[in-house]
């Protein structure tokens, strides 16, 4: 079974300031990871994703996640914030489907960013 | 350019009603998911349709709920009897190819479901 664990349902940061939002997972075989991120009355979008590749990816809007087997971490972070990142981020790892052939993603409960002036 | 869109945005059902969700996939995407996503939580999967296929309906919650994909484009997610608990955020998303683990998946606006 796949399950990830965002560890902070708030996290508010000055602009200008970095970024750490931090996501666990477990599963049972090499996972892939994402990071989606969510504006308000917007859809869900790709920030970035690990396929067991580079364990540093980089994604859109200067954000960046380091995948860490070992810690079965995939925490994002970002140097300096900007107001325009305030917004829900959703960490994800994808599980195979139960009925088989294909990958179902799970999400974890959802971070808000709050973006101080 | 054309994403993924949902109608209506906004639902209002009184309890026992039916509603029906609809769903508009990007042009060309063979897979097609469902998610309901309640507030303050995380999207949970629904159901999964690989062009006119449903291959997964593990994820929705009674018999009450039922989706389908007919042409392999437009999914319709319809819920019978509407219940209290059924109010929340109805999401759709697609994606290019055939559900595999490391697709990207474009998400629609989604449809908020009240029910009173």
């Amino acid at each position: 079974a796949q399950s990830v664990t965002q560890l902070d349902s708030h996290v508010s940061v000055s602009e200008g300031t970095p970024v750490l939002l931090r996501c666990n997972y477990s599963s049972s075989y090499s996972p892939s990871l994402f990071w989606y991120v969510q504006h308000p009355n917007k859809g869900l979008q790709l920030l970035l994703k690990y396929t067991s590749a580079a364990t540093l990816v980089k994604g859109i809007n200067g954000f960046e996640a380091e995948f860490k087997k070992s810690e079965t971490s995939f925490h994002l972070t970002k140097p300096s914030a900007h107001m325009s990142d305030a917004a829900e981020y959703f960490c994800v790892v994808s599980r195979s489907s139960a009925s088989g052939g294909s990958y179902i993603p799970t999400f974890g409960r959802g971070t808000s960013l709050i973006v101080h002036p | 350019g054309a994403g993924v869109s949902q109608s209506p945005r906004y639902k209002v059902a009184k309890r026992g009603q039916d509603v029906a969700l609809r769903c508009d996939p990007i042009s060309g995407h063979v897979s097609l998911f469902w998610y309901q996503q309640a507030l303050g939580q995380g999207p949970e999967f629904l159901t999964y349709f690989q062009n006119e296929a449903q291959l997964d309906k593990s994820g929705l919650p009674s018999d009450r709920f039922f989706a389908e994909r007919p042409e392999g484009s437009v999914s319709t997610l319809k819920i019978q009897r509407t219940q209290q608990e059924d109010s929340a955020v109805y999401l759709c998303a697609s994606s290019l190819i055939a559900g595999g683990s490391t697709d990207t998946q474009y998400f629609g606006p989604g449809t908020r479901l009240t029910v009173l």
